[in-house]
């Protein structure tokens, strides 16, 4: 089974309508990212996570909003959602501390497509 | 100026060659580079980390870190048709990680 699940791998929405994009992991790591991934324009950083009780903005969080359930699921919401947040996200994770404490692990993403 | 910039490309090399892929970032206080590759439609997977300056080997893969310059780049020796994928390079800075764009590789049979 994969370290690192999202769901749903492909949606179709509307505009205005309320989405949520899941992420679960397997790896035991405590820190959690979500990415959004555009051509031409690479992948930022949405929301990190590095436990339950800590969230924090990336690069390009507004219109976008996170809920860290537990250590192994990180939730993106998208409130009300637009046209141009029509990208492939991507959920990644990585462990705190020890050698590779800063290497990233990619769920297969989520292919979001906003009407 | 972008944390990390890299030359899209498309790159091609025959199979054999090797390929050098280049990468430049900003913030000297940077200090954890890397490279991931990407198939089109998967997710990134890590190839390589370097922290150090100089030069970083792995079977096939050699990373180069010169931080004075601000520079990163990635050589793949003996290219293979398998190799044709984007190669990003990233960086993390405090807490946050930065990736260029991707250079898009074609290993030519």
């Amino acid at each position: 089974d994969a370290d690192v699940t999202q769901t749903p791998r492909n949606r179709i929405t509307k505009t205005g309508k309320r989405i949520m994009l899941e992420c679960s992991q397997t790896k035991g790591h405590d820190r959690m990212y979500w990415y959004r991934q555009d051509p031409g324009l690479g992948l930022r950083l949405i929301y990190y996570s590095f436990d339950v009780k800590d969230i924090n903005k990336g690069e390009i969080s507004d219109g976008y909003s996170v809920s860290r359930q537990a250590q192994a699921k990180f939730s993106l919401s998208l409130e009300s959602a637009i046209p141009n947040q029509t990208a492939l996200y991507f959920c990644a994770t990585s462990d705190l501390g020890g050698r590779y404490s800063d290497t990233q692990y990619f769920g297969p993403g989520t292919r979001l497509t906003v009407l | 100026q972008k944390e990390v910039e890299q030359n899209s490309g498309p790159l091609s090399v025959p199979e054999g060659a090797i390929a050098s892929l280049n990468c430049t970032y900003s913030d000297r206080g940077s200090q954890s580079f890397f490279w991931y590759r990407q198939y089109s439609g998967k997710s990134p997977e890590l190839i390589m980390s370097i922290y150090s300056n100089g030069d970083k080997e792995d079977g096939r893969f050699t990373a180069q870190l010169n931080k004075a310059s601000q520079y990163v780049s990635l050589l793949i020796r003996d290219s293979q048709p398998s190799d044709s994928a984007t190669y990003l390079c990233a960086k993390n800075t405090g807490n946050q990680f930065y990736f260029g764009t991707g250079t898009s590789l074609t290993v030519i049979p």
